[in-house]
């Protein structure tokens, strides 16, 4: 049974582009929450998809875009890319979303992003 | 809004306790929790408090809370050299996690 998995692992890219960074939720999972790492940070809450709807979302701004399939896998989408956007992106995958318990959410294993 | 505080660093021998400590500002949480984090990879769930407990132990973990002074700590007994890494103290708050806060993050070193 595989767990969360995310592509790329690594990916370098120029300020002002834009990048798709993708899940895969562990299997029977249907909820996923993506986070945002800073070096030296904890993780940062972006936002949530449940059943293909953003339902929740943290204080980030409006480049951040998302999606999520049928299949439950997700795509986190930043546009005009900043250098601060620099950060390992985490994805987490859970049941069933809001209700469930912190525990119950398995992360992968990020994707680090590097803006020059 | 909430806010997580840890210390940034702590170094310990090898054979030694570690004792992690997080201050938080608010929390109707139902678990607070510790994460670990090694170099260059994601998150992994170290273990998890019940909010109406004081303590909990885990093998050589253990995780106090006093709720009154909205502190929560991690002892780490016999630590290892694998135990280094950075540790996380993160609070869902409400209980949903879209609204976790996690602590900046505390970096242990091992000394062998």
């Amino acid at each position: 049974d595989a767990g969360v998995t995310q592509s790329p692992t690594h990916l370098i890219k120029t300020r002002g582009q834009q990048v798709t960074l993708r899940c895969s939720p562990k299997s029977g999972h249907d909820t996923v929450s993506w986070y945002q790492q800073a070096l030296g940070q904890g993780p940062q809450f972006i936002f949530q998809y449940y059943e293909e709807e953003e339902r929740q979302r943290g204080n980030f701004p409006d480049r951040f875009s998302g999606h999520q399939f049928p299949n439950y896998s997700s795509e986190l989408n930043v546009n005009a890319l900043l250098l601060g956007d620099s950060a390992l992106y985490l994805c987490a995958s859970s049941l069933e979303g809001t209700s469930r318990p912190l525990h119950e959410q398995y992360f992968g294993p990020g994707t680090r992003l590097t803006v020059t | 809004g909430e806010d997580v505080e840890q210390s940034l660093f702590l170094s310990v021998r090898e054979g030694d306790s570690s004792v992690i400590n997080c201050t938080y500002t608010d929390s109707s949480s139902t678990y607070l929790y510790w994460y670990k984090q090694e170099p260059g990879a994601g998150l992994q769930l170290l273990t998890y408090i019940f909010s109406n407990m004081d303590m909990k132990q885990d093998q050589r973990l253990t995780v106090l809370l006093n709720k009154k002074d909205k502190h929560l700590s991690l002892r780490i007994a016999d630590t290892q050299t694998g135990d280094s890494a950075i540790y996380f103290c993160a609070d869902p708050n409400s209980g949903g996690y879209q609204k976790v806060t996690f602590g900046t993050g505390t970096k242990l070193q091992v000394i062998p």
